[in-house]
């Protein structure tokens, strides 16, 4: 089936640097990736959607100078945490339309995610 | 996307069944039900999915009411392993638009 592998799984950083997170579709083109981030015992939200070749689409409250996603192939989306803080730590997933299509799809595969603690 | 309504959180005996009820009294008709799961520290997973016939796979069943309004996912005999956060989500089957996740059912199985 389908797999994004998501890197790194966990990550410790200092407070103002910044951290960098790969996601990339294993067998499958994805041509789009919608990026979440979850705080302990919350839901996923989304923060931004990517699309190869072109700017992400962020959601409303999420700074995209902060929350830098990259999207250049069809196999590789990244997210760069800029200048992090404490506040930024949280569990980061991507995922990926990954399905057959059509009206009986279910192709959504999801990263393992990324626990990102910064001190 | 239709709005769902899950109990924040169930109990269940590892080896009985976990029924897990989803309310979704708006769904459209084009709307499908989908259940993921996610266990600590992971990303979701698929579980399931279907528009109005019950369904069954290889991980669980799903019973969709006659008018879509609720429906039950159902592990028949539930591991450790089942213990995560359940997710239904009701939306049309709409190319590279986002999931947008509730706040679910967390699952416990006691041994």
């Amino acid at each position: 089936g389908a797999v994004v592998s998501q890197h790194p799984s966990w990550v410790i950083c200092k407070s103002g640097t910044s951290v960098k997170i790969e996601c990339r579709s294993l067998d499958f083109q994805a041509t789009t990736m919608f990026w979440y981030r979850q705080f302990p015992k919350q839901s996923l939200m989304l923060m931004a959607t990517s699309n190869e070749g072109s700017k992400a689409t962020y959601e409303q409250g999420v700074e995209k100078d902060k929350f830098l996603i990259n999207h250049a192939s069809l196999t590789l989306s990244t997210l760069t945490v800029t200048s992090a803080h404490p506040e930024d730590s949280s569990f980061y997933i991507c995922s990926a339309p990954s399905g057959r299509g059509g009206l009986n799809s279910y192709g959504y595969t999801f990263g393992s995610g990324t626990r990102l603690t910064v001190v | 996307d239709a709005k769902t309504t899950q109990p924040p959180s169930m109990d269940c005996a590892e080896g009985r069944a976990a029924n897990l009820p989803c309310n979704h009294s708006t769904i459209s008709g084009n709307e499908y039900v989908y259940w993921y799961r996610q266990i600590h520290s992971q990303g979701p997973q698929y579980i399931i999915h279907g528009l109005k016939n019950n369904e069954t796979n290889e991980m669980a069943s799903l019973i969709i009411t006659e008018d879509r309004k609720s429906s039950t996912l159902i592990l028949p005999h539930a591991t450790l392993r089942d213990t995560a956060v359940y997710y239904c989500i009701v939306r049309a089957p709409l190319g590279n638009t986002p999931l947008v996740f509730g706040k679910g059912t967390r699952l416990s199985v006691i041994a």
